[in-house]
């Protein structure tokens, strides 16, 4: 079975802080992605990655940055969060097998509130 | 550019009731890929299903359903018999075609409240 696996269920940060969402799948899976999930705006992509050290941005990049060091491993960074960034973050990952019809299997969530 | 509507954003049934999550899309690719994904309580999205533009049979999987209809660019999802389980927000996507990223397209969701 995927998995697909975060750091944190829930986390409460102060406006100004850096925040590190971290993410590990364990299928060796080529593609991962970062989605926020707000309400009747359904999932909007805001980076992915298909490689090691290779990035592209989403729909909704601004305020985020991303790191992938290693295959397993895709980070979230929120340089200076803002309250307009609390939301439920989801990582997602997919074979990468070079077709739009890869499946993407998704971790449980981080709820970030910003205050 | 892609997108995809669904229209409801909540339904609510009694346990048994047949329901029906509509799901209509936009896409100027000729080859794409749609999708269902199931969303409990615990927040983790769930694969249901995926269809490519050339496969237009109905699906059924148990009591679930799928009705792909590329004359009114619609993939609805039926529920037979709904169940208290069955109650989640269910996400329709786009893929398209030449999109090696695989990167999807989401709907809104729909909120299903299935009551007993």
């Amino acid at each position: 079975d995927v998995k697909v696996t975060q750091s944190s269920r829930y986390l409460v940060k102060r406006t100004g802080e850096k925040v590190f969402l971290e993410c590990v799948q364990d299928m060796d899976h080529e593609n991962m992605f970062w989605y926020r999930q707000d309400p009747g705006l359904g999932l909007r992509l805001i980076y992915f990655s298909y490689d090691v050290k290779m990035k592209e941005k989403g729909d909704i990049p601004e305020g985020y940055s991303v790191s992938r060091e290693k295959k397993e491993r895709f980070s979230l960074i929120l340089e200076s969060a803002s309250t307009n960034q609390t939301s439920m973050y989801l990582c997602a990952s997919s074979l990468g097998s070079g077709l739009a019809g890869d499946e993407q299997y998704f971790g449980p969530g981080t709820r970030l509130t910003v205050t | 550019a892609q997108k995809v509507t669904q229209a409801q954003t909540e339904i609510s049934v009694v346990e048994k009731e047949d329901v029906t999550l509509d799901c209509v899309y936009e896409t100027r690719d000729t080859t794409y890929y749609l999708f269902w994904y199931k969303q409990p309580p615990s927040g983790e999205l769930v694969f249901l299903i995926r269809r490519n533009s050339f496969d237009e049979q109905n699906e059924i999987s148990g009591r679930y359903s799928w009705n792909f209809q590329k004359s009114t660019s619609s993939f609805n999802f039926t529920i037979t018999a709904s169940q208290v389980v069955d109650s989640a927000v269910y996400f329709c996507a786009l893929s398209g075609g030449n999109n090696a990223g695989n990167m999807l397209t989401f709907g809104g969701g729909t909120r299903l409240m299935v009551k007993p």
